[in-house]
């Protein structure tokens, strides 16, 4: 059965501080992995990486894919409070085409 | 990417009725998915929805509970049906742009069956 696990499930920092966000997964037949942040309802697509050791980034957010390790990571820097949400990761590929196999998300709450 | 927008935003259902969910996008997608989040839980994928064909459910998913209807490439709706209070979830709908994995996410349904 494919699944994907996060780590921490949660994690309570101050602002400015640097947060590291894991993914691990086991699914068949995978093709990328993508990172989601959601605040309320719908969540709002980050990432998405498909090639080992390269790296994407986006303003404070980047995130890395090691397909050897089955891992990847998401790192936030000078973190502030709009960044607390639920962070998810996902893994594309398994047995049905299209399919997204969701981690439980790691809540990520960001004091003054 | 797309803009997508999903009706009802939210509805309090009573046990033994039926919720039809629309999910409409603002250009023609060729790949839409349903996805339920239960309450302090993951997304977890229903079906993916193809035009001209019959949806494709995942495992624990049945059309007899969760009909899809894709009339078209822009529209789709998910009836959950006979609801249970363990119906209660956030119904999500996706549409694949730049490829089947990189989706993007309608605003959600939060259902409430009592």
């Amino acid at each position: 059965e494919d699944k994907v696990v996060q780590s921490p499930l949660s994690l309570v920092v101050h602002e400015g501080d640097t947060v590291t966000l894991n993914c691990s997964y086991e699914v068949t037949n995978f093709r990328s992995l993508l990172w989601y942040k959601q605040e309320k309802k719908a969540p709002t697509f980050l990432f998405m990486l498909t090639s080992s050791g390269i790296e994407k980034k986006s303003g404070r957010l980047s995130s890395i894919l090691d397909k050897k390790e089955l891992s990847s990571i998401l790192n936030i820097t000078a973190t502030q409070t709009g960044d607390s949400a639920i962070y998810l990761c996902a893994a594309g590929g398994g047995t049905s085409y299209g399919k997204l196999t969701f981690g439980q998300g790691t809540i990520l709450t960001v004091h003054p | 990417s797309a803009v997508i927008s999903q009706k009802p935003s939210r509805d309090i259902c009573q046990r033994g009725t039926s919720l039809t969910i629309q999910c409409q996008v603002d250009s023609q997608v060729t790949m839409m998915f349903w996805y339920r989040q239960q309450p302090g839980q993951s997304l977890t994928l229903i079906a993916t929805a193809n035009q001209g064909s019959e949806a494709t459910y995942e495992s624990g998913f049945v059309i007899d509970k969760f009909p899809i209807s894709r009339p078209n490439l822009t529209f789709s709706t998910l009836t959950v049906s006979n609801m249970s209070p363990e119906d209660s979830s956030i119904y999500l709908c996706s549409v694949g742009a730049g490829g089947r994995y990189e989706q993007y996410f309608g605003p959600g349904t939060r259902l409430t069956v009592t």
